[in-house]
């Protein structure tokens, strides 16, 4: 099993050009989250996703983000005209379907993608 | 809205002490607590994790307590080495809708030898 998969590990991008973060779940799991961590400070979510299906976008900008993740292939999360405010790491976790309140496991995190604006 | 605050953010230790962090959520529906380490330049790693119905749950050198009433929950590391020197960070969960985590601002914990 080789846990959850993100791509590319860093990635740098000049201002105005789109970031394109790749993220393939744990075999088995269909729950795919996003989060962003900026130097220093704490993970935020920022979307939740099932297969074709956005659950909840509660912590992603309006503007220029968006996330989806097909019925094949990996969760694709996608920024537009990035900004120097857009630097930061970038993880994908997967769950699975159960509730890990309820006896099934918490997230599994990828390595995560380091997103350096210039 | 939902917060969970952490402490301290830097916790230096002996090797061979205990270390402990403290967290503090809001959202009472929260009813699944996980700690997940970070080493630098990596994805966070889950540790141990605590339910809503238990008031503490033990692993070798690492334990959790929760208690629901005051919105508090601990991790305890026993017997430190330098190896645990990283950041922890502490997150609830409310499972009444989304999955989503709240987590903490983490504590960096450096083990001196």
């Amino acid at each position: 099993n080789a846990g959850v998969m993100q791509n590319p590990r860093h990635l740098v991008r000049r201002r105005g050009q789109e970031a394109r973060l790749r993220c393939s779940p744990m075999k088995g799991h269909s729950h795919v989250y996003w989060y962003r961590q900026l130097p220093e400070e704490g993970l935020k979510f920022m979307v939740y996703l099932q297969k074709e299906n956005i659950i909840d976008e509660s912590g992603m900008p309006k503007e220029r983000f968006s996330a989806e993740f097909p019925k094949e292939g990996p969760s694709i999360l996608r920024i537009q005209q990035v900004v120097r405010g857009d630097s930061a790491a970038y993880f994908c976790a997967s769950s699975s379907q159960s509730s890990p309140a309820q006896g099934g496991y918490g997230y599994t995190f990828g390595s995560g993608t380091r997103l350096t604006v210039v | 809205g939902e917060n969970v605050e952490q402490h301290p953010s830097t916790l230096s230790v002996q090797e061979g002490d205990s270390a402990v962090i403290k967290c503090t959520y809001s959202d009472s529906a929260s009813n699944y607590f996980p700690w997940y380490k970070q080493e630098l330049g990596k994805g966070p790693q889950l540790i141990i994790d605590i339910r809503s119905n238990v008031g503490e749950k033990k692993d070798q050198r690492i334990a959790v307590t929760l208690n629901k009433t005051a919105k508090h929950f601990s991790l305890h590391i026993t017997e430190t080495q330098p190896e645990d020197s990283a950041v922890y960070f502490c997150a609830a969960c409310s499972t009444s809708g989304t999955y989503k985590y709240i987590f903490g601002t983490g504590t960096r914990l450096k083990v001196l030898a």
